[in-house]
């Protein structure tokens, strides 16, 4: 089973449309990161959050972790086509930089 | 500017080869990554490296093999023993001590048939 969920697995919406993507784990996240990928290319780092509670924005993202920090939840106000890719998750085991990731949330955006 | 370099971009073998994919980083990280990437199944962890000349084994290591001689380089052989080889290889990089990032190169796409 896959140690962070993300969902949905997939969405299509339309240009100026906001959305919201999450990512659970059943464990303590004690390091969160969002990244973006374009079809066969690498991972664009977003945002890193580590603080329950913690939220922070960048241009029309907005990244929050719970207090549990057990959920994250990424936020993308009046959608553009260049908001489109793939949104993964990704967390550190906190055992010694081993990274994993969310199978990723696929963003189609319609202009 | 600083980043990551993963060559070549394609990449094509036919079974029973192995294959070599480079990574060279230039951000003076000390964490060098390998992963792959399958439609539907994410990115799972390969090798990575902490240090130079030490590596360890991730999630599906097995029919891949390493090395680390150099700080900037960590390439990634892809055995003939590597059941699926097919795939999208990343390639990553993080400072160590503390909570960072990981840097990604752009990827190779290697097919086998």
């Amino acid at each position: 089973s896959q140690e962070l969920e993300q969902s949905p697995q997939s969405l299509i919406v339309q240009e100026g449309k906001n959305l919201t993507i999450n990512c659970t784990s059943s464990k303590t996240l004690y390091g969160l990161y969002w990244y973006k990928q374009k079809y066969g290319e690498g991972l664009i780092f977003l945002m890193m959050l580590q603080k329950g509670g913690e939220e922070k924005s960048h241009e029309k993202i907005t990244a929050k972790l719970d207090e549990k920090k057990q959920q994250s939840s990424l936020h993308i106000t009046a959608s553009q086509p260049s908001h489109a890719g793939i949104y993964l998750c990704g967390a550190d085991r906190n055992t010694g930089n081993q990274f994993y990731f969310g199978t990723g949330t696929s963003l189609t955006v319609i202009p | 500017d600083g980043g990551i370099t993963q060559s070549p971009k394609y990449l094509f073998r036919k079974e029973g080869q192995n294959v070599t994919l480079s990574c060279e980083q230039n951000l003076n990280h000390d964490a060098m990554y390998w992963y792959r990437q399958d439609p539907g199944q994410g990115l799972r962890l390969i090798y990575y490296s902490q240090i130079v000349n030490d590596f360890q084994k991730g999630d599906i290591a097995e029919g891949y093999s390493v090395s680390r001689e150099k700080k900037e380089s960590f390439p990634l052989t892809v055995t003939s023993a590597q059941k699926n080889p097919t795939a999208f290889y990343l390639c990553a990089s993080t400072r160590t001590g503390g909570y960072s990032p990981l840097h990604f190169g752009n990827g190779t796409r290697l097919t086998v048939t």
